[in-house]
């Protein structure tokens, strides 16, 4: 069965460290996204993808960088991880216009 | 920019009861509009849709009805159960926007 994974479940780092979330999906889907959800605020999109090659910034982007070289993977980075980064991220991937998103498990992320 | 407001929770409820949560949205055009559940320690998933004004979007017996005049998606249950205990959120897309702004979310624990 086609599915969206992500990695790791759980990670814990120390402020200005790199940081690298993976996520994957089976479904053959173009259109990729990340998002935080931290209580009182929903989840806010990070950065999507519509195709390889293409990122595009969302509502929260500053500190985290993405890139897609093929259809399955869209990591998402932080660059200098900071307090204010601490959440949970999820990954998402859908067929198109108006298509369900399916969501991975998510990563939550403690900075120290 | 477009946005979405739902009731603030957290929703208790006794098994059988009938479940509202409102939801209402502001945006330019005709967006689409969705309601996803999160359940513990999960992803979210789509409960139900409806892509233009008085749709009404069900499943697993929870419905909505896409009311433009007063821009509401509101999410009704007529018996809920235990194992509705989730977090709901209601959200929508832009027209020629595969990208989601969620509400908040809405707890509801349902108990035997």
């Amino acid at each position: 069965d086609a599915e969206i994974t992500q990695s790791p479940r759980h990670k814990i780092t120390e402020t200005g460290r790199q940081v690298t979330l993976a996520c994957h999906q089976t479904w053959n889907h173009n259109n990729m996204f990340w998002y935080r959800q931290d209580l009182g605020h929903g989840l806010r999109l990070i950065h999507y993808s519509y195709g390889v090659q293409d990122t595009n910034k969302g509502e929260v982007s500053d500190g985290y960088s993405v890139s897609r070289s093929n259809t399955e993977d869209l990591p998402l980075t932080l660059e200098s991880a900071a307090s204010s980064q601490t959440s949970v991220y999820f990954c998402a991937s859908s067929a198109g216009y108006d298509n369900e998103q399916f969501f991975g498990p998510g990563t939550r992320l403690t900075v120290l | 920019g477009d946005s979405v407001t739902q009731m603030e929770g957290p929703v208790t409820l006794s098994e059988e009861a009938f479940l509202t949560i409102n939801c209402t949205y502001t945006a330019t055009g005709y967006p689409s509009l969705f309601w996803y559940v999160q359940y513990p320690g999960e992803g979210l998933q789509l409960l139900l849709k409806a892509t233009k004004a008085d749709d009404k979007g069900s499943n697993k017996g929870f419905e909505a009805t896409y009311r433009k005049e007063t821009t509401s998606f509101h999410l009704e249950k007529g018996s809920v159960q235990v194992s509705d205990s989730a977090v709901y959120f209601c959200a929508l897309t832009q027209g020629g926007s595969e990208k989601l702004v969620f509400g908040k979310g809405t707890k509801l624990t349902v108990n035997p």
